[in-house]
């Protein structure tokens, strides 16, 4: 079936270094994939989103491209900032065999010292 | 903008009771989500609304769980004869109609079962 795995945490950085959080993906058919992004207490937000091959998204620095030859999604940054410290999830949206769910990765905890 | 809402942020109940959860969506959004997520893990998908028809409910959404959405708008999840194992985050969303429309999260209820 359809799964995501990613990157296991928790993966520690000073401010200002470049990240790299590894996602890969399983799937029949062309789904959506997402990074959301969870902060301490709070629901999860949507960071960013490709809808098909060589897409790349990008929001608040961040960025990932739709690898399909790969089945990738890795999210980069150039320059991370203490605030970027959060729970960061790839995820693979809905496909032919089911309208509505959205499959999660396990979550990469991220840490920035300042 | 009002996002997703959901009463209350924190349960604790005894094992054996009753809990029921509720959530307001995106006031525009017809489709309504419920998910759970554990400590360190992703969330996992429990059942779909769209407007007040349940069209899609995972095998983890045992005989205990309930969820409505009477007229469209607010959902409630209902969970009975709790059990410890029941413990965890619940996250409702909402997105629009549509195969690649985002889904956007609320801020969760969190259960703890004595």
């Amino acid at each position: 079936g359809n799964s995501v795995t990613q990157m296991e945490g928790p993966v520690t950085l000073s401010e200002e270094a470049f990240l790299t959080i590894n996602c890969t993906y399983t799937a029949t058919g062309y789904p959506s994939l997402f990074w959301y992004v969870q902060y301490p207490g709070e629901g999860l937000q949507l960071l960013l989103k490709a809808t098909k091959a060589d897409d790349k998204g990008s929001n608040k620095g961040f960025e990932a491209t739709y690898r399909k030859e790969t089945t990738s999604f890795h999210l980069e940054k150039g320059s991370v900032q203490v605030s970027d410290s959060a729970v960061y999830f790839c995820a693979l949206g809905p496909t032919g065999s089911s309208a509505s769910k959205i499959i999660f990765g396990s979550g990469t905890r991220l840490s920035i010292r300042p | 903008d009002t996002g997703v809402s959901q009463d209350p942020r924190h349960k604790i109940t005894k094992r054996g009771q009753n809990v029921t959860f509720r959530c307001d969506p995106i006031s525009e959004h017809n489709r309504l989500y419920w998910y759970r997520q554990t400590l360190g893990q992703g969330p996992e998908f429990l059942t779909y609304f769209q407007n007040e028809a349940q069209l899609e409910k995972s095998r983890l959404l045992s005989d205990r769980f309930s969820a409505e959405r009477p007229k469209g708008s607010f959902s409630t999840l209902e969970i009975q004869r709790t059990e410890q194992g029941d413990s965890a985050m619940y996250l409702c969303a909402s997105s629009l109609e549509g195969f690649n429309q985002p889904q956007h999260f609320g801020d969760g209820t969190r259960l703890s079962i004595l």
